[in-house]
């Protein structure tokens, strides 16, 4: 597709409940990256892939986050055993290669809410 | 470790008004700086992408350029509409690896 696309668009879940999130690039795209936007417009950047291989990770919490980029299926976030600090906007962007120019498109985001 | 810092964190303007949205970063050794634009419960759009060589880019009416020795760069919105109210960000690479280092954004309001 030409656009970035996020499922689901809303999420809610009990603390300790798990959270999965998915992402579809845009055509063509072979980089994926995922970032987490919580209160007062502050992005982390969490994972990027290079088609299915994780490109870098160094903002993942590790001990429940997971992330994967199979082919032909879209990019999934897992989040084990949520906490309410997980609640937050998770956001796809996706890019056609790896360097400064190329720009990264960006979803509409998934709002993770954690009760 | 780069931090990015957007100044001020609010704006409203009246329309027609042209104005100037600034950010600053620590280190001046960026690959890239990007501009977006990001409506309430939307995604990022992205505006303006300058390259680490360039001084400047265009787009109808918004004009960012970048000043990497003093580690700032500005969008200019000449002409502003209620349409541009928005949240705009900056963000810078991080190193080689292409992950985006974003400010907290500008929060503009453009009253008709």
């Amino acid at each position: 597709g030409e656009e970035v696309a996020q499922t689901p668009k809303h999420l809610v879940r009990g603390e300790g409940q798990k959270a999965k999130l998915y992402c579809a690039p845009i055509k063509g795209h072979s980089y994926v990256f995922w970032y987490q936007q919580v209160l007062k417009n502050e992005f982390k950047f969490l994972i990027s892939f290079q088609n299915e291989n994780v490109f870098d990770e160094t903002g993942m919490p590790k001990e429940r986050f997971s992330a994967k980029c199979l082919p032909n299926s879209p990019c999934s976030l897992e989040i084990q055993a949520t906490k309410l600090e997980d609640s937050a906007v998770y956001f796809c962007a996706s890019s056609q290669g790896q360097g400064p120019i190329y720009e990264q498109y960006f979803g509409p985001g998934t709002r993770l809410t954690v009760t | 470790k780069q931090e990015v810092t957007q100044i001020p964190a609010a704006l409203s303007v009246p329309e027609g008004e042209n104005l100037v949205l600034n950010c600053s970063f620590t280190d001046s050794a960026i690959y890239n700086l990007q501009w977006f634009r990001q409506d309430p419960g939307k995604g990022l759009t992205s505006l303006l992408l300058i390259q680490s060589s360039q001084r400047e880019q265009t787009s109808g009416r918004l004009n960012a350029s970048l000043d990497k020795s003093s580690g700032r760069s500005t969008l200019y919105i000449a002409a502003s509409q209620p349409g541009d109210s928005a949240t705009y960000l900056c963000a810078v690479w991080r190193g080689s690896q292409g992950n985006l280092i974003f400010g907290k954004g500008t929060k503009l309001s453009v009253k008709p």
